[in-house]
């Protein structure tokens, strides 16, 4: 089956400490997408890359980091320069062959600081 | 700036019909997404409008208006299913999404 996962599902980390979430695909998708999902707010754009080895920065994007060394996989890693990073994160894919192309979402991580 | 503007909640009753708006103020356009959104899940996607007027999916339609930056979603025959967050996405000019913070739909039997 093709699809967008991510793991894990839920994640505790202590304050200080650095998190890396992952995001793989097996839909053949060339740009991966990372957003951050608060209560009550649109979702966010963290970062985005469009082909490998190339990725380019959200409205969000203090406090994480990201690579794309593979078509298939899209880590983010949540730093401890990152205020306040309890919230649920996502992971999307779209084949990126036109513009407007339909983005598909992971499962979802959701991320609780202690 | 950019905008997307939804109500937070709604409540219709099962076997009904529901329209959840959707007004949008962006730089340029590029489309209109709708998704759903069952709690704790990930967002599916429902509809893609680039031209104004009525597109149709089984109990699912959404119609757009470009010139009044106007959206809605239209769920006929609701069921308990439909209980869910209902998103609003534009792509700007950049070809980026900007999202509306969802339409909480709640189903009553």
């Amino acid at each position: 089956d093709g699809g967008i996962t991510q793991s894990p599902k839920y994640l505790f980390r202590k304050e200080g400490q650095n998190v890396t979430l992952s995001c793989e695909q097996n839909l053949n998708h060339d740009a991966m997408y990372w957003y951050r999902q608060d209560p009550g707010q649109g979702l966010r754009l963290i970062y985005y890359s469009q082909i490998v080895n190339d990725f380019q920065k959200g409205d969000i994007a203090e406090g994480y980091s990201v690579s794309r060394e593979k078509k298939e996989s899209f880590p983010l890693t949540v730093t401890s320069a990152q205020k306040n990073p309890t919230a649920f994160y996502l992971c999307a894919s779209s084949s990126n062959r036109g513009h407007t192309d339909t983005q598909y979402f992971g499962p979802g991580t959701r991320l609780t600081v202690l | 700036g950019q905008n997307i503007d939804q109500p937070t909640e709604m409540t219709a009753t099962e076997g009904a019909i529901v329209q959840i708006n959707c007004t949008y103020q962006t730089s340029g356009f590029n489309g209109l997404f709708w998704y759903q959104q069952h709690a704790g899940e990930a967002p599916t996607f429902l509809s893609y409008n680039v031209l104004d007027g009525l597109e149709e999916k089984g109990r699912f339609s959404s119609f757009l208006s470009r010139s009044k930056g106007y959206s809605y979603l239209l769920l006929k025959e609701l069921q308990m299913k439909d209980s869910a967050s209902y998103l609003c996405a534009v792509m700007d000019s950049n070809y980026q999404l900007i999202w509306g913070a969802g339409t909480k739909l709640i189903i009553k039997p």
